[in-house]
């Protein structure tokens, strides 16, 4: 099965920052990547597909980018609704692992 | 407005059986694969199992944690998906979504997942 490694696991920032989340896969995945925004109480939120296509109604100040076996989720100018757990998925391949997330904390 | 709400969570004794159904409205509902996802107490999303449309054969995947004790099936009649759950663990303990899957218009046969239910919570204990 394909591994997914998202890094760092939390990390800690301010509104008006600019951060970058990096996921690895541990075989080519192409660009079959998917980014998701999860919040507490809350269901989970497609945010990006194909590794840069974003999904309709997302800020356009969220993007992706990569391919093969790495990828990256960059806010560029972080929100306060933007603190939440954020997830890679792959699909390439039935069985559609997800990253351990990263928690984005308020500095 | 596309809507899955879940039902059939609740406590249940390790070892014993348990369904949940997942009720979908406002899309077609045969056209989709129907995937499971589910995220244990302080844990993150886990993938469960997916039934693809029938038009694409209905084929069924599961994962390594669950293959052989979960059973996912569709009635596209009424519009809803099921998740037979058996021998359950301790570890099972999770919130279960229901989600539908999309396929990319060319390339693999795996989906990514653009509407979730609510969950349904499953806790497993004596």
């Amino acid at each position: 099965d394909i591994q997914m490694t998202q890094s760092p696991s939390t990390l800690s920032a301010s509104v008006g920052d600019r951060v970058t989340i990096t996921c690895r896969a541990s075989q080519s995945i192409s660009g079959w990547l998917a980014w998701y925004q999860h919040k507490p109480g809350k269901v989970p939120r497609l945010l990006i597909s194909k590794a840069s296509s974003l999904e309709s109604g997302v800020p356009s100040r969220f993007s992706g980018s990569g391919s093969g076996t790495e990828f990256t989720l960059t806010i560029s100018s972080l929100q306060p609704d933007d603190f939440a757990t954020y997830y890679c998925q792959q699909y390439i391949t039935y069985s559609h692992t997800f990253g351990q997330g990263t928690k984005l904390e308020i500095k | 407005e596309v809507q899955l709400v879940e039902s059939g969570g609740g406590l249940v004794q390790p070892g014993r059986s348990l369904r949940l159904s997942c009720r979908a409205s406002g899309f077609t509902f045969g056209d989709y694969g129907m995937h499971w996802v589910r995220q244990a107490p302080g844990k993150g999303l886990e993938w469960v199992g997916f039934i693809k449309s029938k038009d694409d054969g209905e084929t069924r995947a599961y994962a390594a944690s669950v293959q052989g004790r979960f059973t996912i099936s569709r009635d596209d009649s009424k519009n809803v998906a099921y998740l037979q759950m058996s021998s359950l663990q301790t570890e099972d303990t999770a919130v279960f979504y229901c989600v539908r899957g999309r396929r990319p218009l060319s390339g693999p046969s795996g989906h990514y997942f653009d509407y979730w239910g609510q969950g349904a919570r499953v806790t497993v204990s004596s």
